[in-house]
Formats: C-alpha cells, sequence, structure tokens
C-alpha cells in the first residue's frame, strides 16, 4: 500500500512552540501533499510539494521532502491555538490503470494550549 | 470563496432504508471524489469522477453502494440498503486536473455524519 503513516499520532504543545510531524510513505510518487482537519469539517489543503523539490515554504508552514528515505515533514512555527486540528499527509501517484489517486494517512492530532 | 456543498450534514436512520447524499463540486472542477471516514479506516476513497465519468469505484461496496453525476453541478452517492457498518462521515472532493501535472489538491466539503440504527 502506498498510505503515508504520520509520526506522531498526537503532539501537544504550547502557544508559540513549533510543531513538526512527519510522514512516511511506500512507494513512487509524484507528489506530497498535506492537509488540515478541523473538528467536523472537511479536509484543507495546506501545501503541496514535488517530488522534484526537497523544501517547500507557506507562511508559517515548512514541508521538507526526502525521497530516498520515502518521508516528509511538517514544521508549524510560532504555533497558535487555532492550529489545533488533524493533520494528514497524502501522496500522489499514477495506478498502472491510469488513475491518479491520493491516498491519506492516517493523520497526526495536533493541540495547541494557550 | 467557491466551497463544495455536501447535503444533509447529518442523516440518522434506520439499517435498511436508502441513503442518498449529494455533493456539488466547486464550479469548473473537472474531478470529483468520494471518500469515507471512520476512526478505525481513515480517509478511504470510494469513487472518483472525472468530467462527470466514474473512473474508479473499487472501493465502493459494489452491492449496495452507488456514485453518480447526472450533472456537473451534482454529484449523488447512494446507500440501499443501509446497514449499521456504513456509519461513517461521508466526505465529496472536487479538483481540477491538468494535462501533465496529475494529483492536483482537493477541496472538501465539510461532509455527511451518517448514521444507520
Amino acid at each position: 500500500s502506498q498510505q503515508g503513516e504520520e509520526d506522531p499520532q498526537a503532539l501537544s504543545i504550547q502557544e508559540g512552540e513549533n510543531a513538526t510531524m512527519n510522514c512516511s510513505y511506500k512507494t513512487s510518487i509524484n507528489n506530497l501533499q498535506w492537509y488540515r482537519q478541523n473538528s467536523g469539517r472537511g479536509l484543507v489543503h495546506l501545501i503541496l510539494i514535488r517530488s522534484n523539490e526537497r523544501e517547500k515554504h507557506s507562511g508559517r508552514l515548512r514541508v521538507t521532502l526526502d525521497t530516498s528515505k520515502k518521508s516528509s515533514s511538517l514544521l508549524i512555527t510560532a504555533s497558535r491555538a487555532a492550529d489545533t486540528a488533524s493533520y494528514f499527509c497524502a501522496t500522489g501517484g499514477i495506478m498502472n490503470t491510469g488513475f491518479q489517486k491520493l491516498v491519506f494517512g492516517t493523520g497526526t492530532r495536533l493541540l495547541v494550549s494557550p | 470563496d467557491a466551497r463544495v456543498t455536501q447535503t444533509p450534514r447529518h442523516k440518522v436512520t434506520e439499517m435498511g432504508q436508502e441513503v442518498t447524499m449529494r455533493c456539488q463540486p466547486i464550479l469548473g472542477h473537472n474531478t470529483v471524489f468520494w471518500y469515507r471516514q471512520t476512526m478505525m479506516q481513515g480517509l478511504e476513497l470510494l469513487a472518483y469522477f472525472r468530467n462527470r465519468a466514474p473512473l474508479d469505484d473499487s472501493g465502493m461496496p459494489k452491492d449496495r453502494f452507488s456514485a453518480e453525476m447526472p450533472d456537473a453541478t451534482l454529484a449523488t452517492l447512494k446507500i440501499q440498503p443501509s446497514e449499521p457498518r456504513d456509519s461513517a462521515v461521508y466526505f465529496c472532493a472536487s479538483g481540477l486536473e491538468k494535462y501533465r501535472e496529475p494529483n492536483q489538491p482537493q477541496h472538501f466539503g465539510d461532509g455527511t455524519r451518517l448514521s444507520i440504527l
């Protein structure tokens, strides 16, 4: 399975601290994406990193990708209580049938306390 | 902001009943996805449409589930007959797939929380 596995499963930090979440996957990918899900809501796309990129920034988010290790990390700097959510990585690949599919990981639950 | 709209947001019904979930994708998007989310299985892809044509429904129990796109503004997911194990949150997502740029970001609705008693 191409499914990503996030680590840790849960993370609890104080406001102002940095939060780092990791994602590992198993097969070759076209890109890797990170999504956030607030309680009771749908997933929201945060950032996409292509397989030929190593690092990408968006505001307080920094994503790295190491295709040799089949892993990615998401760093949220200067966290806020509003960052409390579950974070998912999703790997994009092309199946043998030509169908393009995103496979979502199991998620990291982040709790940021004031 | 353009959004994917799903109805109903909540549905409680008895087993054996037919359930229909609806989704309005973002105008201009050419792909629609149906997912099911449970604590045990996480997020599972049920069906995938491109330009309204069903391309993959391998994740869907064929005997009771069906997915259609009668037009570009409406996607439906039906369960008949429903069973307690179908209880989950069902998400619809849409995206804009580009030539030679696969796996574009997906935009999710807020889901239908389904409870089958």
